[in-house]
């Protein structure tokens, strides 16, 4: 069984600073890990996975995540917020089934 | 179209009514998943379909609720009986390789 814990259901963060998203999760197998991003009133978008390899994750919209196995963690990051970043993020886990477990979700609010 | 869609966007219903939900997958896709997501709840799984083999149903919450795909594509989520906390928004997704869900613009049903 997996499960996903994102610390903080809401992020506030200046125009041009970092974004920091946390994520935790639990495995008994090699997960492959992701994150997607949700606009308001639309589906989920696939921002990056990790299934095997290089442990630094680079996505689209310039986001980048490093799944560190000792710490159980998939943080997600951006250097320079933008004002698109704006959105509800989701991390989520995968074993070696087919089931996503999804955690809580991170709401990001963007200030100018 | 290149993504997965869902049908219809809205549907709004009176407490007691069937209503029928629609995905039509990315061509090619094998793996379709039903998702829903609501407040309470946040994301939950409900239903997995490979390919010509036995659904995965054991994310379905009551026996009101079933799904089938026909001609291993399209694939329609039906909800007997609705009452008001099936009200949600249902995500479909479809899969290729490494299970990266690739998913649609969800259907937001409302029960009156």
């Amino acid at each position: 069984a997996q499960s996903v814990t994102q610390l903080g259901s809401h992020v506030s963060v200046s125009e041009g600073a970092l974004v920091l998203l946390r994520c935790n999760y639990s495995s008994s197998v090699p997960p492959y890990l992701f994150w997607y991003v949700q606009y308001p009133n639309q589906g989920l978008q696939l921002l990056l996975k990790y299934t095997t390899g290089a442990t630094l994750v680079k996505g689209i919209n310039g986001f980048e995540a490093e799944f560190k196995k000792s710490e159980t963690s998939f943080h997600l990051t951006k250097p320079s917020a933008h004002m698109s970043d704006a959105a509800e993020y989701f991390c989520a886990v995968s074993s070696n089934d087919y089931k996503l477990s999804f955690g809580a979700g991170t709401t990001v609010t963007v200030r100018a | 179209g290149a993504g997965v869609s869902q049908s219809p966007s809205n549907k709004v219903t009176e407490k007691g009514k069937d209503v029928e939900l629609r995905c039509d997958p990315i061509s090619g896709h094998t793996a379709l998943y039903w998702y829903r997501q609501s407040l309470g709840q946040g994301l939950e799984f409900l239903i997995y379909f490979q390919g010509n083999s036995a659904p995965d149903k054991s994310g379905l919450p009551s026996d009101r609720f079933s799904a089938e795909r026909t001609g291993g594509s399209v694939s329609t989520l039906t909800i007997q009986r609705t009452q008001q906390e099936d009200s949600a928004v249902y995500l479909c997704a479809s899969s290729g390789e490494y299970n990266e869900q690739f998913f649609g613009p969800g259907t937001r049903l409302t029960v009156l």
